[in-house]
């Protein structure tokens, strides 16, 4: 079984600054994806960026960036420039397999990020 | 193109009562995923369907939960009876073959 840990409960920055949630998980998988969702309080799950296991290079979109550790079995998500709008849970997910979007997510507990102005 | 929808938004019942949600998924997703998210905790997978076949529900209550999706399309998670621990919000989610799962705005069940 998969088990994903995130293990900082709340964090705030101010705006503009640049803020890293942790995240690492643990598999005998060697085929999987790594996911950050963004929760806000409207509850709609966003996904915010993905990471495949087999490539070596780290994901990015726009502000967002990952820095994805296979051997540590570690995946932190980076916020550049953060703004009010990034404020919401932030779940870290993993999915087996080489087919996602036929593979149940399985999240951790959540990250409470806070933007302050 | 819609998203996800799910009804209601939100649902109170005393315990021992029954409840249904609904989901309607974005058209042409063949799968679609039931997820519990209880206050403080990640989402967690209740039962995931392929068009109208059941492909995981390990983790469903089936002495009170039943799910359905006729047709392939829509589908309804039923509690019955509820107990409090099932207060939560239910997630509905559909996706594509290699495509990401795109999610509902929940349904938020509180049981007194």
């Amino acid at each position: 079984a998969q088990t994903v840990t995130q293990s900082q409960p709340e964090m705030s920055v101010q705006e503009a600054e640049t803020v890293t949630l942790s995240c690492t998980y643990d598999t005998s998988e060697s085929n999987y994806y790594l996911f950050w969702y963004k929760q806000p309080p409207s509850r709609q799950m966003i996904l915010v960026i993905r990471q495949e296991a087999y490539k070596q290079q780290n994901a990015t979109e726009n502000r967002f960036s990952v820095n994805f550790q296979k051997a540590a079995k570690s995946f932190s998500l980076k916020i550049s420039d953060s703004q009010l709008g990034d404020t919401a849970m932030y779940f870290c997910a993993f999915s087996r397999g080489s087919n996602f979007g036929n593979e149940k997510l399985t999240f951790g507990t959540g990250t409470r990020l806070t933007i302050i102005p | 193109e819609a998203g996800v929808a799910q009804s209601p938004r939100y649902k109170i019942i005393e315990k021992r009562q029954s409840v249904a949600f609904w989901c309607n998924p974005i058209s042409g997703h063949a799968t679609l995923y039931w997820y519990q998210q209880i206050l403080g905790q990640g989402p967690k997978l209740l039962i995931q369907f392929q068009n109208n076949g059941v492909v995981d529900d390990s983790q469903l209550p089936k002495d009170r939960f039943s799910a359905e999706r006729l047709k392939g399309v829509d589908s309804t998670l039923k509690i019955q009876p509820a107990k409090l621990e099932d207060s939560a919000v239910y997630l509905c989610a559909s996706s594509l073959p290699e495509y990401e799962q795109y999610f509902g705005p929940g349904t938020r069940l509180t049981v007194t």
